[in-house]
């Protein structure tokens, strides 16, 4: 079975524009969460979605957003980039909502904003 | 919000031998659920082992074990028979049984010495 997939694997950008990241979870997994890795701050949640809803978000301002489609797959867009959204960004997949799944991580998108 | 502590930013173990990693969680919440995930240096995040709050008994997979000390609020990580793989950055997390975000710790660097 093949595991997370996200695309791209790095990508550059330069302050002010946008971008969007792409996650393909495990086949049959319905919730997709997204997470930035930085040094400084560590992992922190951005949010997750299951079942195209919207469950759950993190402290992050409005410039984060995602969605997920109807075959599970999810894209998080991040608008008018900062310096400070360099990171890596990981999404992660799991079979249903419940707590006590485990989340399957895809290898992540490194971002880096010149 | 819970906030999830590992205060050792490092650990060196020789090979064979065993390493306890420490966590410590802070929560006012009686369902949750508690894991460790391994991050080596290829990035892709691993769950190790993952325990339900509810659960007296301690987890084990293989040569990792918890010790879970739910009223002290700790969650322990023994690896035992330490091999180079285990070479990896891991995490404590928790996830709330109400509205399931997960929180990491910042991390335990853990070396094997050779």
């Amino acid at each position: 079975k093949a595991g997370v997939t996200q695309t791209p694997r790095y990508l550059i950008k330069t302050r002010g524009q946008q971008v969007t990241l792409s996650c393909s979870p495990i086949s049959g997994h319905r919730s997709v969460s997204w997470y930035q890795q930085t040094p400084g701050q560590g992992l922190q949640f951005l949010f997750e979605y299951f079942s195209e809803t919207q469950r759950n978000k993190g402290n992050f301002p409005g410039r984060f957003s995602g969605r997920q489609f109807s075959n599970s797959r999810s894209e998080m867009n991040v608008s008018t980039l900062e310096l400070g959204d360099s990171a890596l960004y990981l999404c992660a997949s799991s079979l249903d909502s419940g707590g006590y799944q485990p989340q399957h991580f895809g290898d992540g998108t490194r971002l880096s904003i010149l | 919000a819970q906030t999830v502590t590992q205060s050792q930013p490092e650990m060196s173990v020789q090979e064979a031998e065993t390493v306890t990693l420490s966590c410590t969680y802070d929560t006012s919440e009686s369902d949750y659920y508690l894991f460790w995930y391994k991050q080596p240096p290829s990035r892709q995040m691993i769950l190790v082992i993952r325990q339900e709050a509810y659960k007296q008994q301690n987890a084990t997979e293989n040569r990792f074990s918890v010790n879970f000390q739910k009223a002290a609020k700790s969650f322990s990580l023994k690896i035992s028979d330490s091999q180079l793989g285990d070479a990896a950055m891991y995490f404590c997390a928790y996830r709330s049984g109400s509205d399931y975000k997960l929180s990491f710790g910042a991390g335990t660097t853990v070396t094997v010495r050779a």
